[in-house]
C-alpha cells in the first residue's frame, strides 16, 4: 500500500512570495491533516479535513494560509504572502475509521523563507 | 486545553544502555497516548500506542505504560542500539466535536554512540 505522498520536498522562497504544497493521502483515507513543525518543536495541527469538508481549522492563520481538498482526495496548502516565521516542515497525514484513526504521515515539505 | 510535556533533550547514550524518556500529559476525558519516532530525513512513524489506563504499548523493544494516576506515558528500552538514534515525540489524541486531534510534545532527540 502506498504511503502519504507530498511535494515538493524542499522549497526556498523570499518573504512576501506565495507557495503551495501538495498532498496525496493513502487511498481510501477520508481524513486528511496538515501540520506545521517548526524546528525544535512538535508538529502543530493547522487543519483537518473529513472528505472535502473542514473539521478543524482553529489554528490555521487564515489571513495568509489557505487549504482545500476539493474532491475529497488530494489537498493543497497555500501560504500568501509568506513570512520569515513560516519557515518550517509542513507535514500531511491521513487516517481512516477502519484503522481506528491512526494517522500516517508523509515525508513533509521543508520550507525556508528568506 | 490538552498538552504534552516531554523530557528535554538532547539525550546521548552509549550502545546497550537503558533508555527512559519521560512524558506527562494534561487532558480532559480519556485520551489515547502515542509515541512517534522521526528518523533523519524521514516522516513521523508510529512507534507504539495505548488507548486506556494501565495499557502497555510495545514495539521494537520499546515499551510505555499508560499511567492515569500520574498522567504519564514514559518511553523505555532496555538496551539501545545506534539505529535507535532519532527524535521521539510523545502525543495524545482526543476526540473533540468529532475531530480526532493529535497534540504533540516538543520532541526529544536521542543519539546513541557505538
Amino acid at each position: 500500500e502506498a504511503g502519504v505522498a507530498q511535494s515538493p520536498r524542499y522549497k526556498i522562497i523570499e518573504k512576501r512570495q506565495s507557495v503551495a504544497f501538495w498532498c496525496n493521502p493513502i487511498s481510501g483515507h477520508a481524513t486528511l491533516y496538515w501540520y506545521q513543525q517548526i524546528l525544535g518543536q512538535g508538529p502543530k495541527l493547522l487543519i483537518q479535513f473529513q472528505n472535502n469538508g473542514v473539521v478543524d481549522d482553529s489554528q490555521l492563520p487564515k489571513d495568509r494560509f489557505s487549504a482545500e481538498r476539493l474532491k475529497g482526495v488530494d489537498s493543497t496548502l497555500k501560504i500568501q504572502p509568506a513570512k520569515l516565521e513560516d519557515s518550517a516542515v509542513y507535514l500531511c497525514a491521513s487516517s481512516s475509521q477502519r484503522d481506528n484513526y491512526e494517522q500516517y504521515f508523509g515525508p513533509g515539505t521543508r520550507l525556508t523563507v528568506t | 486545553g490538552n498538552s504534552v510535556t516531554q523530557m528535554e533533550g538532547p539525550v546521548t547514550l552509549s550502545e546497550e544502555a537503558f533508555l527512559t524518556i519521560n512524558c506527562t500529559y494534561t487532558a480532559t476525558g480519556y485520551p489515547s497516548l502515542f509515541w512517534y519516532v522521526q528518523y533523519p530525513g524521514e516522516g513521523l512513524q508510529l512507534l507504539l500506542k495505548a488507548t486506556k489506563a494501565d495499557d502497555k504499548g510495545s514495539n521494537k523493544g520499546f515499551e510505555a505504560t499508560y499511567r492515569k494516576e500520574t498522567t504519564s506515558f514514559h518511553l523505555e528500552k532496555g538496551s539501545v542500539q545506534v539505529s535507535d538514534s532519532a527524535v521521539y515525540f510523545c502525543a495524545l489524541r482526543s476526540s473533540i466535536q468529532g475531530a480526532q486531534k493529535l497534540v504533540f510534545g516538543q520532541g526529544t532527540r536521542l543519539t546513541i554512540n557505538p
